[in-house]
């Protein structure tokens, strides 16, 4: 069965200092995409990164930086000298291609909700 | 190139009642998802409709329903409402259907208080 695990609930940090968000997926299908998203207190999903099933090549954006390692089914997110607008709460997904009978929907840890504090 | 719509943004309604709510996908775009939010079970997958035709469904009884009009706009409908259904409601939308790995582009979602 697909599934998406974001472990940590809650995280707190001070501006600065650099923070990790772990995310464990679970499929069938060997086509597959991972998405993060954050959702900031507005509520609109804001669509960060993708990753499909045959690129573990790490990505790096500015201060972001995702982490994929199919040996152990993670796509762990790094914010490096976090700031107190990247408060939010972060989602990984997971979208399959759809040969296991899924249709592509996307399906969501539960959040994992950042607090930066000055 | 404007982004997804919803409206409306807000709605109070009471139990037995029936609502619906709209989305507008970004101009293009095909396929239109929607997803439920709530404290307790999260980000839920409802449906996806691609060219007026609904591709997809969730784990939802059959009071949710939508459907998609032949500009892509998508509405949702949830008849006999719970209390259980209160939360945020997400469109999404991409350019082709789900599957495919394409972006899913998220509007600011509609509160739906059901009292």
């Amino acid at each position: 069965a697909q599934k998406v695990t974001q472990a940590q609930t809650e995280i707190s940090v001070v501006e600065k200092e650099d923070v990790t968000l772990d995310c464990v997926y679970e499929t069938r299908d060997t086509t597959y995409y991972l998405f993060w998203y954050k959702q900031p207190p507005s509520g609109e999903l804001v669509f960060l990164i993708r990753r499909n099933s045959f690129d573990e090549q790490n990505e790096i954006s500015g201060r972001y930086s995702w982490n994929f390692q199919k040996s152990t089914s993670s796509f762990n997110f790094t914010i490096t000298a976090s700031q107190v607008v990247d408060s939010a709460v972060y989602f990984c997904a997971l979208s399959e291609a759809g040969y296991g009978g899924s249709q592509g929907n996307l399906i969501f840890g539960k959040g994992t909700k950042l607090s930066v504090k000055p | 190139k404007a982004g997804v719509t919803q409206t409306p943004r807000y709605l109070i309604k009471t139990r037995g009642q029936q609502v619906t709510l709209s989305c507008s996908p970004i101009s293009g775009h095909r396929s239109v998802s929607w997803y439920q939010q709530t404290p307790g079970q999260g980000l839920q997958f409802l449906f996806e409709y691609f060219s007026e035709t609904q591709r997809n469904k969730g784990n939802f009884p059959g009071r949710f329903s939508g459907r998609q009009f032949s500009n892509s706009r998508s509405e949702m409908n949830v008849s006999t409402l719970e209390l259980g259904d209160s939360a945020l409601y997400l469109c999404a939308s991409s350019i082709i259907a789900g599957g495919s790995g394409n972006e899913q582009f998220f509007g600011p979602g509609t509160r739906l208080t059901v009292l």
